[in-house]
């Protein structure tokens, strides 16, 4: 699979937007972008993926570059409660294996 | 409501006894997974089964078996477990579709010491 690189980490204030970035410099045609987070003391949770096109729902957004090489996770307006580690993964729809690998990902801090 | 369960929440043991981490999803999914998460080392993927009676290792299988007997079920069982397999396990299920695995739900997490 290819591999992901992320800031370690990330401060934000509430009610502001965070744009969380992500660079995947050697993605394939058929890798497909997936963001997941994790709340402290809980499971990690899906938030959103997509593959070429720019994806919207109702916890965040995610920008993708025209080239592929890099995406952004948006939160259009962070709560304490999005303090958490987000990761960046990304699968090829091509794998049987279906191997998922997370990274260390990107901790975010949200101040009041 | 959907859901992934875990049980047991929390278990200390010790070393060498066989126990069993049960995982159970009521939304039909066809994609189940074990994962381990310990400080500095993420979480790393140590099985994962694509439909009943298909599984497969992940990154680190060693020292844990799973089966898929039904679909809402995906044991992990520590035959002789040993003090490096402390850590906080997670279970998760999805559907697949276009994009291969869609979107996983993870279990609450099972918390395992083992002296």
């Amino acid at each position: 699979d290819a591999k992901t690189t992320q800031p370690n980490s990330m401060e934000s204030n509430e009610e502001e937007p965070v744009h969380l970035p992500c660079n995947h410099s050697t993605i394939s045609g058929t890798d497909y972008i997936h963001w997941y987070r994790q709340l402290p003391s809980q499971g990690p949770e899906y938030v959103i993926h997509g593959l070429t096109s720019n994806v919207n729902n109702r916890m965040a957004s995610l920008a993708i570059a025209e080239d592929r090489k890099s995406s952004t996770l948006i939160l259009h307006r962070a709560t304490l409660r999005d303090a958490a580690v987000y990761y960046c993964i990304l699968r090829d729809v091509r794998d049987y294996g279906q191997n998922f690998v997370f990274g260390p990902g990107t901790r975010l801090s949200v101040l009041p | 409501e959907a859901q992934v369960t875990q049980n047991p929440r929390y278990l200390i043991t010790v070393t060498g006894k066989k126990l069993t981490v049960t995982c159970s999803q009521n939304m039909n999914h066809e994609y189940m997974s074990w994962y381990r998460q310990d400080p500095g080392l993420g979480l790393r993927q140590i099985y994962y089964s694509m439909n009943v009676e298909v599984t497969d290792k992940g990154d680190v299988p060693e020292g844990y078996k799973v089966s898929r007997k039904e679909k809402r079920n995906f044991p992990l069982i520590l035959e002789s477990p040993s003090p490096n397999q402390t850590s906080l396990y997670f279970c998760a299920s999805s559907s697949m579709g276009l994009a291969g695995i869609n979107e996983q739900f993870f279990g609450p997490g099972t918390r395992l010491t083992v002296l």
